[in-house]
């Protein structure tokens, strides 16, 4: 089956910075790639995704991007708030089927 | 992007009991509804996939005559965890995708005393 591998664990940004969280999948089926951001006690909220005839998307300070031949994608958050600090996470599926999610990323965006 | 409840957001029960979980899909018909379960400072565990009026194909290892998952229309599913135990205290959340996406529900976290 799917495996997604997700890094860092955690990532520390100031304000202002950018921050590029990066995951890889195993299976090659797989084409729909979203990712989403999850605060503390709350349901994940579907923050951007990507399919895989895409190799990038962009939406305001967020962006996506895919490179298919090795099986990688990765979220870009540009200008970071502290509002932006929450758990992230990256996910795969082909098509219809059901998402394999990567491990988090826990981003703290300090002031 | 589309809405997804769940009912209720908190529920604490005695060891023993059985409880039911509200998801639905607000504005949206949801073709297919998923069922997870979180622990802390973990991922998310895929328990279940329902499609509605057909019953649910569970994830190994996931109980199926513990946690009764009913798909009764396209806006809702119902998630009973029966004789519940300590051991199934956990954030339970719910997803609904009508096409591709995927859009989850704010979770319920189940304490069992």
């Amino acid at each position: 089956g799917e495996n997604v591998e997700q890094h860092p664990s955690t990532l520390s940004v100031q304000e202002g910075d950018s921050a590029v969280i990066k995951c890889t999948y195993s299976d090659s089926a797989s084409n729909y790639f979203p990712w989403y951001k999850q605060e503390l006690g709350k349901g994940p909220q579907l923050i951007i995704d990507i399919r895989s005839n895409v190799g990038e998307k962009k939406d305001q300070r967020i962006a996506v991007t895919l490179n298919k031949t090795a099986k990688h994608f990765s979220l870009h958050i540009t200008e970071t708030q502290p509002e932006d600090s929450a758990v992230y996470f990256c996910a795969a599926s082909k098509g219809y089927s059901t998402l394999t999610f990567g491990k988090g990323t826990m981003l703290l965006v300090s002031p | 992007g589309a809405v997804v409840s769940q009912h209720p957001s908190w529920v604490i029960c005695k060891s023993g009991t059985s409880v039911k979980i509200e998801c639905r899909s607000l504005d949206f018909q949801a073709t297919t509804m998923f069922w997870y379960r979180q622990f802390p400072k973990q991922s998310l565990m895929l328990m279940a996939t329902s499609n509605e009026g057909s019953k649910a194909t569970y994830e190994q290892g996931v109980e199926k005559d513990k946690f009764l998952i009913n798909h009764a229309s396209l806006t809702l599913s119902t998630l009973t965890v029966t004789s519940a135990h300590p051991e199934d205290s956990s954030f339970y959340i719910c997803s609904a995708s009508g096409e591709i996406e995927q859009f989850f529900g704010p979770g319920t976290r189940l304490t069992v005393l």
